[in-house]
């Protein structure tokens, strides 16, 4: 079956500009997990949803940092104001419900010039 | 909070060999999940094996076994017979077992890389 899937693949926009990346988990799946990677690193918790709510976003940095998934399937990442340091693989997750593993997508490679 | 150590950077094993990869972790929880997964340069990362806590049987998944001892906090991981297809960053990672929305998300460690040569 399809897992999930990230859209872009790669995203290359200047310091300052307005970005999403979207994720489409697999299908049935009510938990959906965002993470960043930085290079040479492990991936860190951002934001969880359950259904339609966001149940954890204790991992966004700041206020720039912001998600949404307004029908319990595909979720939007969103990133205002980028920055450099925002340079990284943002990776998506889902899993059929609380505690089950997370089957993760390729990500998205988001580079800010 | 919890924090996961994996404190060899890189790594590299003889093809059909066994190679074991090392992971610490600090928790104060008691019920939780611990989990390898392998990521190749195409970026997804694959979960190659879990462990819940309160199973005191290690897991194993054919030509993957892991060393769990929950006294020590150490969650090792035996890759047996090891095949070039197995060359990627391998990341241990820590999950509370919690019932409740917050506290599900996943604590990676900084990985290991690892080599298999022909």
């Amino acid at each position: 079956g399809a897992g999930v899937s990230q859209t872009p693949s790669n995203k290359v926009t200047e310091k300052g500009k307005y970005v999403e990346l979207r994720c489409d988990p697999i299908s049935g799946h009510t938990a959906l997990y965002w993470y960043r990677q930085s290079l040479g690193q492990g991936p860190e918790f951002l934001i969880y949803f359950q259904g339609t709510g966001a149940a954890d976003d204790s991992g966004l940095p700041n206020d720039r940092f912001f998600a949404v998934r307004p029908e319990g399937s595909v979720s939007t990442l969103k990133i205002q104001r980028t920055e450099r340091g925002d340079s990284a693989v943002y990776l998506c997750a889902s899993s059929p419900t609380l505690g089950q593993p997370q089957h993760f997508g390729d990500g998205t490679r988001l580079s800010i010039l | 909070a919890q924090t996961v150590t994996q404190s060899q950077p890189e790594m590299s094993v003889q093809d059909a060999e066994t190679v074991t990869l090392s992971c610490t972790y600090d928790t104060s929880e008691n019920n939780y999940y611990l989990f390898w997964y392998k990521q190749p340069p195409s970026r997804q990362m694959i979960l190659v094996i879990r462990q819940e806590a309160y199973k005191q049987q290690n897991a194993t998944e054919n030509r993957f076994s892991v060393n769990f001892q929950k006294a020590a906090k150490s969650f090792s991981l035996k890759i047996s017979d090891s095949q070039l297809g197995d060359t990627a960053m391998y990341f241990c990672a820590f999950m509370k077992h919690v019932l409740e929305n917050a506290g599900n998300m996943l604590t990676f460690g900084g990985g290991t890389r690892l080599m298999v040569k022909p």
